[in-house]
């Protein structure tokens, strides 16, 4: 039971913009506890893509963006590319339930 | 660079015990928090423990409390899960992550590096 929402998935052309909510509450993302995105390529293990809402581990393009407000964050890429075909999943701390939760995950594709 | 590898997966049977092994190599192993984090066949990513760097705290998701339990050797570099009791439904592929920070509890970080996965099928 994941209290981080994403939508199941999000499409797009090469080249275009494409976004990911993460809706959370009062108890994780609404209480000031970060949000991290990790993209799942096909068959492979996670990897840290943004951390601390907004920011780039070395080696992340720029085309990947991360912003949040009140209890929910998004995660933004543009100039889309075939690459970007993945799962992507956002991560936070619920103080509720003493967890850490994950988004439910979104799946993007490239037309 | 950070190299998780994980190892010890295979098939076990319902209520039967597992040990799982992470071996941790390019950082400093006993400085950081490490997680196991694992994902059901075709499905999301799921929490399932904390041990701090220190080994002195521990933090269990509730799917898992009482029948797992998490430790680790500084000195070998080296993280274990013990699963005992074990369902059909913790059926997955378990990773190791390392915290961003010590794991302590103070304030939550990110997972910064992850193992390739190690998959344990609980089934008769």
């Amino acid at each position: 039971q994941s209290v981080l929402t994403q939508p199941p998935s999000v499409s797009g052309a090469p080249g275009q913009r494409v976004t990911i909510s993460c809706t959370g509450g009062s108890s994780n993302i609404g209480s000031g506890y970060e949000v991290h995105w990790y993209q799942q390529l096909p068959g492979t293990a996670p990897k840290l893509l943004i951390y601390g809402y907004v920011n780039r581990p070395l080696g992340v393009p720029d085309r990947f963006s991360g912003s949040y407000s009140g209890a929910s964050a998004s995660l933004a890429i543009t100039g889309l590319q075939s690459e970007d075909e993945a799962d992507y999943y956002c991560q936070s701390y619920d103080s509720g339930l003493s967890v850490y939760v994950f988004g439910t995950g979104t799946k993007v594709t490239v037309l | 660079q950070v190299q998780l590898v994980e190892s010890g997966g295979g098939v076990v049977q319902p209520g039967r015990s597992l040990r799982l092994t992470c071996a941790a190599s390019g950082f400093t192993f006993s400085n950081f928090g490490i997680h196991w984090v694992r994902q059901a066949p075709g499905k999301g990513l799921e929490w399932v423990a904390l041990i701090s760097y220190d080994g002195t705290k521990k933090y269990y998701g509730d799917s898992v409390k009482g029948r797992f339990i998490i430790t680790r050797d500084n000195s070998k570099n080296t993280l274990f899960l013990q699963m005992s009791s074990l369902r059909v439904e913790d059926t997955a592929v378990y990773y190791c992550a390392k915290d961003a920070g010590d794991g302590s509890g103070s304030y939550p970080l990110s997972f910064d590096y992850w193992g390739q996965g190690t998959l344990v099928p609980v089934s008769s």
